[in-house]
């Protein structure tokens, strides 16, 4: 069974750091892109970003670029997004989701909640 | 960026009857090389993290029941859930796969009359 187990929110000051987790398993991690996707409380779903198999292309949505990293681990099925100078519009559920077709996302986590929050 | 979009914002449609959402993208989805549009639909209950309906436009997933279909072609598509359910009250979202940034519509909220 295919599971994503995405960890890592909480609370963090605006201007502050988080890294965010997602656990895979139930299927070959290394072959899959996966992608990051938010959603602010009430409002709709948002790609964030996402990385190649191998992790040699990764592309982001213009208001993450250079505040946000996408990485793998593909020894340990994992992925992450480092999440640096954040901000009050950052807060939102981050999904991790498996990419089986050039951007069809076909397994969710269940999601981590960010706020930022002074 | 192609922007999505779609209506009714909101709908409440009587047990057992047909409920409609539509969706435009700013700019074509279809793929002329293989005449594809890369267009998908996702269903969100509270709570939960969305589940894939369709992806291609028009093909349903499997474990999908069949009241729900999905069609249209390059800009304009329509996803049909021909007899609704009570399991069925939900959010759905369109989203383009053609370009990066991938990019959802706003949603649809559908529940019942």
């Amino acid at each position: 069974e295919v599971q994503l187990v995405d960890s890592g929110g909480g609370l963090v000051q605006p201007g502050g750091s988080l890294r965010l987790s997602c656990a895979a398993s139930g299927f070959t991690f290394s072959t899959y892109w996966m992608s990051w996707v938010r959603q602010a409380p009430g409002k709709g779903l948002e790609w964030v970003a996402n990385i190649k198999q191998d992790g040699s292309e990764k592309y982001y949505v213009d208001s993450v670029k250079g505040r946000f990293t996408i990485s793998r681990d593909n020894a340990k099925n994992s992925l992450y997004l480092q999440m640096n100078s954040l901000r009050a519009e950052d807060t939102a559920v981050y999904y991790c989701a498996r990419d089986k077709d050039f951007g069809v996302f076909d397994y969710w986590g269940q999601g981590t909640l960010v706020t930022v929050s002074s | 960026d192609i922007v999505m979009t779609q209506s009714p914002d909101s709908l409440a449609v009587s047990l057992g009857e047909r409920a409609t959402i539509t969706c435009k993208s700013s700019r074509s989805v279809l793929y002329s090389s293989n005449n594809k549009s890369y267009l998908t639909w996702y269903q969100q209950k509270p709570g939960q993290p969305p589940k894939l309906l369709i992806s291609w436009a028009s093909t349903r997933e499997s474990g999908v029941p069949d009241r729900f279909s999905g069609s249209g072609s390059g800009t304009d598509f329509t996803l049909t859930i021909s007899s609704l359910q009570a399991e069925d009250v939900a959010v759905y979202y369109c989203q383009q796969y053609y370009a990066t940034p991938r990019t959802f519509g706003p949603g649809t909220k559908v529940d019942i009359k």
